[in-house]
């Protein structure tokens, strides 16, 4: 069955610090990996996504990820954190046709001023 | 606003009534999807139409549970003989078929809350 999972359901750090969040799936065939974003009080939205070229994929507000198909996982990274960084990160993936996208259970960060 | 919209935004409602979600995509979007969301848990997949032909649907939406598209447009998401289960966040989102959203980059709209007391 198709899954997404996600490390660590909750992280807090202090600004400045690295970030590193994790994500395994498990799904057949091509896929194409994203990660989510839900800040306090808003949206679900599109950080960055991977379906195909260069591996590491860079997204918005300096996030990047890595697609390692061999360990069938795609980790969040940011070198330093901020505070406006606080929020909830959702890892997903779908086939390559782009239909059912399935999530993660998320993780929530919160970085200390 | 041109995003996804949906409402109501919060719906409480007692055990066994009939509630309905509404949802209008954004304009160009031909896939619309349902999803539900409770504390602590990623959004899981309930069902997907691709203009008004209802394409897939989870086995969670049990036969309480009926979406609709009618003209392929705006979405309705109705349960009926609410139970206290059903309490969640109830999403929506959109996104385009062909070129970049081959890739199925979802726009999600804020969600609807529902409890059921």
């Amino acid at each position: 069955a198709q899954s997404v999972s996600q490390h660590n359901h909750h992280v807090i750090l202090s600004e400045a610090a690295s970030l590193e969040l994790g994500c395994n799936y498990s799904y057949g065939g091509t896929v194409n990996l994203f990660w989510y974003v839900q800040y306090p009080g808003q949206h679900l939205q599109l950080l960055l996504k991977y379906f195909s070229g260069d591996p590491l994929v860079k997204g918005i507000k300096g996030f990047e990820a890595e697609f390692i198909k061999s360990k069938f996982s795609f980790n969040l990274r940011k070198p330093s954190v901020q505070w406006s960084d606080t929020a909830e990160y959702f890892c997903a993936v779908n086939g390559g046709g782009g239909f059912k996208t399935i999530f993660g259970a998320g993780t929530r960060l919160f970085v200390k001023a | 606003d041109t995003g996804v919209s949906q409402n109501p935004r919060h719906k409480i409602t007692k055990r066994g009534q009939n509630v309905t979600f509404r949802c209008d995509p954004i304009s160009e979007h031909n896939r619309l999807y349902w999803y539900r969301q409770t504390l602590g848990q990623g959004p899981e997949f309930l069902t997907y139409f691709q203009n008004e032909a209802q394409l897939e649907k989870s086995r969670l939406l049990s036969d309480r549970f009926s979406a609709e598209r009618p003209k392929g447009s705006f979405s309705t998401l109705e349960i009926q003989r609410t139970e206290q289960g059903d309490s969640a966040m109830y999403l929506c989102a959109s996104t385009r078929r062909g070129g970049d959203s081959n890739t199925g980059e979802l726009f999600f709209g804020e969600g609807s809350r529902l409890t059921v007391l």
